[in-house]
């Protein structure tokens, strides 16, 4: 069955380290996103990719970075400068057409020990 | 700027109908629906394109006034397995597909 893979499902960071989360996604979509959720609160996007090797800062790019070297494949790297990271991480992806849904991973529950 | 939705919260009875709003200050292109339980990713739910469109799935549908930049999610007869956050996520024309979130309309429904 077609869909995106997100691991590890929980994650722990000390402070001062760089994580990555992975996101994997077999549904042959074009674009993917990162997504940051807090608790009670909407999705914000953090960076998105329309195309392999090509990625663009959302609204709270700051403190992480993203590479795009396959289709498949869209890691999002939280590093130490992100002064607040614990939060649950979504990635998604969707056709670049009109009509189509985003589809979700799982999701990553980062928290800062 | 993330569209602003309401109520915040509903909690209904089995059977009762509900209705969230969505509204943005900024021009719309698209509006979509998502639910999404506790814990777990969001679940698409319908995209709408066009101003005044209206689109239904299960009992649950939506319309989307281009003009007044809304969009209302309509839940009829509600059952248990509605519980959730419903997220609506706007579109504006040229933004290469990206969504801006609101931050949630908390659903519960109860036997």
């Amino acid at each position: 069955d077609g869909g995106i893979t997100q691991s590890p499902k929980y994650l722990f960071r000390k402070e001062g380290q760089n994580v990555t989360l992975s996101c994997e996604q077999n549904l042959n979509h074009d674009a993917m996103y990162w997504y940051r959720q807090d608790p009670g609160q909407g999705l914000r996007l953090i960076y998105y990719s329309q195309i392999v090797n090509d990625f663009q800062k959302g609204d709270i790019a700051e403190g992480y970075s993203v590479s795009r070297e396959k289709k498949e494949s869209f890691p999002l790297t939280v590093t130490s400068a992100q002064k607040n990271p614990t939060a649950f991480y979504l990635c998604a992806s969707s056709e670049r057409t009109v009509n189509y849904g985003y589809t979700f991973g799982s999701g990553t529950r980062l928290t800062v020990v | 700027q993330q569209p602003v939705q309401s109520p915040q919260a509903v909690i209904l009875r089995e059977g009762e109908d509900a209705v969230i709003n969505c509204s943005s200050s900024k021009a719309l292109y698209s509006v979509h629906w998502y639910r999404q339980k506790h814990g777990e990713a969001p679940v698409f739910l319908m995209i709408l394109l066009k101003g005044g469109e209206q689109k239904g799935h299960e009992k649950i549908s939506a319309s989307f006034n281009e003009k007044k930049q809304q969009s209302s999610l309509y839940l009829t007869a509600s059952q248990l397995s509605y519980s959730g956050t419903y997220f609506c996520g706007t579109e504006q024309r040229g933004s290469a597909r990206q969504l801006t979130f609101g931050s949630g309309t908390q659903l519960t429904v109860l036997p």
